[in-house]
């Protein structure tokens, strides 16, 4: 059974900084592309950031170009999300997903405020 | 930016009647490779999102084939065939095929 855990979430102030993590079971990890995707409270789904299943290519929204890594360690399982400067527009629940968007986890809520 | 139009926002049904959903692209969505990566996806209340069709119209395992997808270039139709109580949800196309991946807006459908 496929299961993405994703964990790091929570309340930081505007320009603050913090890491996602996303543990994966149940498949084979460095088979798989996967991603970041987002949905703002009571709003649609965004998707953030994507990275290849060797962690050789990454791709980004231009929301958070510059602002945000996507990075994987494929000893591990995990896939991470390193968010700095960030704004309130960032607020938002974060989900992984596994084969570019094909399954997802259950999301961390990230909450930008002062 | 590929631009993901759904129709329409709200969708009332009656259970056991059909349900369509349209979700148009400002450019066409058929990749060099020569498929065309239209997904769409279904959310429940306070659930994730999940796939139930991939590349137009293949459904994802454990999808009921009351779901069915359709459409080409810029045009495409998703269709349930029986509304059940449980298909109560937002519905959401998205696109793969260009960089940045892009969402539709979503339709809500719900039970008149």
């Amino acid at each position: 059974e496929v299961r993405l855990l994703e964990s790091g979430g929570g309340l930081v102030q505007p320009g603050g900084s913090l890491r996602l993590s996303c543990a994966a079971s149940g498949f084979t990890f460095n088979a798989y592309a996967m991603s970041w995707a987002r949905q703002a409270p009571g709003k649609g789904l965004e998707w953030v950031s994507s990275v290849t299943d060797s962690g050789s290519n990454t791709y980004y929204a231009d929301s958070v170009k510059g602002r945000f890594t996507i990075s994987r360690d494929n000893s591990k399982n995990a896939l991470y999300l390193q968010m700095n400067s960030l704004r309130a527009e960032d607020t938002a629940i974060y989900y992984c997903a596994k084969d570019w968007v094909a399954h997802w986890g259950q999301g961390t809520l990230v909450t930008v405020s002062s | 930016d590929v631009v993901m139009t759904q129709s329409p926002l709200s969708l009332p049904v009656t259970l056991g009647q059909p349900a369509s959903i349209s979700c148009r692209s400002s450019q066409s969505l058929v990749h060099s490779d020569g498929s065309t990566y239209l997904n769409w996806f279904q959310q429940r209340p306070g659930q994730s999102p999940r796939r139930l069709i991939y590349q137009v119209s293949n459904r994802d395992s454990g999808v009921p084939d009351r779901f069915s997808g359709s459409g080409s270039g810029t045009d495409f139709t998703l269709k349930i065939s029986r509304v059940e109580a449980e298909d109560v949800a937002v519905y959401y196309c998205m696109q793969g095929t260009h960089w940045p991946l892009t969402f539709g807006g979503g339709t809500k459908v719900e039970v008149k």
